[in-house]
């Protein structure tokens, strides 16, 4: 099982700051998600990427893959009160797109 | 997009009894589905690995005969929780891979009470 560290477990903001949430691993992985979920509801996709040191951008997210595509990085600007929700990295290793592995998970909260 | 849909969304059972959760690819699908569990505030706990046409692989701790997984179609796996009881109260989430990608079901709510 290749373990991926997920930081901090815990962001509390007020709203129009910025936030950063850290996902490490020593291991490679073939590909790297992100998930958002919501109280009583699965996660959601929100981008995967698979090149080492692609960037990806979703709005006011942006995404990095780590250059050796062991480490990935989630960063909001100027959060709003609709991004609290718990943030899941996950990858895949190379032996096995298929099964991933998860993040402990980092539980974010925007306050208006 | 890809969508998995889980049913039921939640179920109350009493000790004792069984309880069966489909899961369901809707438009497309998955010879490989996945059942996690969830506890409050954490991440998801891989459970087992369904396999159509196949045994459901397990991992290190997780009962076979506890949490029997069948996954009869292309688009269909079911995780029954045989002779529940409380402590098998969690939120089960099932996933399906489609194109490189892992596509989450809304989950179901167990409560045994």
């Amino acid at each position: 099982t290749q373990l991926l560290e997920q930081s901090p477990q815990f962001l509390s903001i007020q709203e129009g700051e910025n936030l950063t949430v850290y996902c490490n691993s020593s291991s490679v992985f073939s590909s790297l998600q992100w998930y958002r979920q919501e109280p009583g509801e699965g996660p959601v996709l929100l981008v995967t990427v698979v090149t080492g040191g692609e960037v990806k951008k979703l709005k006011r997210l942006t995404f990095q893959f780590g250059d050796a595509r062991k480490d990935s990085s989630l960063h909001i600007t100027a959060a709003q009160p609709g991004d609290t929700g718990l943030y899941l990295c996950a990858g895949a290793p190379p032996s096995n797109d298929y099964k991933l592995s998860f993040g402990a998970g980092t539980t974010v909260t925007v306050r208006a | 997009g890809a969508v998995v849909s889980q049913h039921p969304s939640w179920v109350i059972c009493k000790s004792g009894t069984s309880v069966k959760i489909e899961c369901r690819s809707l438009d497309f699908q998955a010879t490989t589905m996945f059942w996690y569990r969830q506890f409050p505030k954490q991440s998801l706990m891989l459970m087992a690995t369904s396999n159509e046409g196949s045994k459901a692989t397990y991992e290190q701790g997780v009962e076979k005969d506890k949490f029997l997984i069948n996954h009869a179609s292309l688009t269909l796996s079911t995780l029954t929780v045989t002779s529940a009881h409380p402590e098998d109260s969690s939120f089960y989430i099932c996933s399906a891979h489609s194109r490189g990608t892992q596509y989450f079901g809304p989950g179901t709510r167990l409560t045994v009470l």
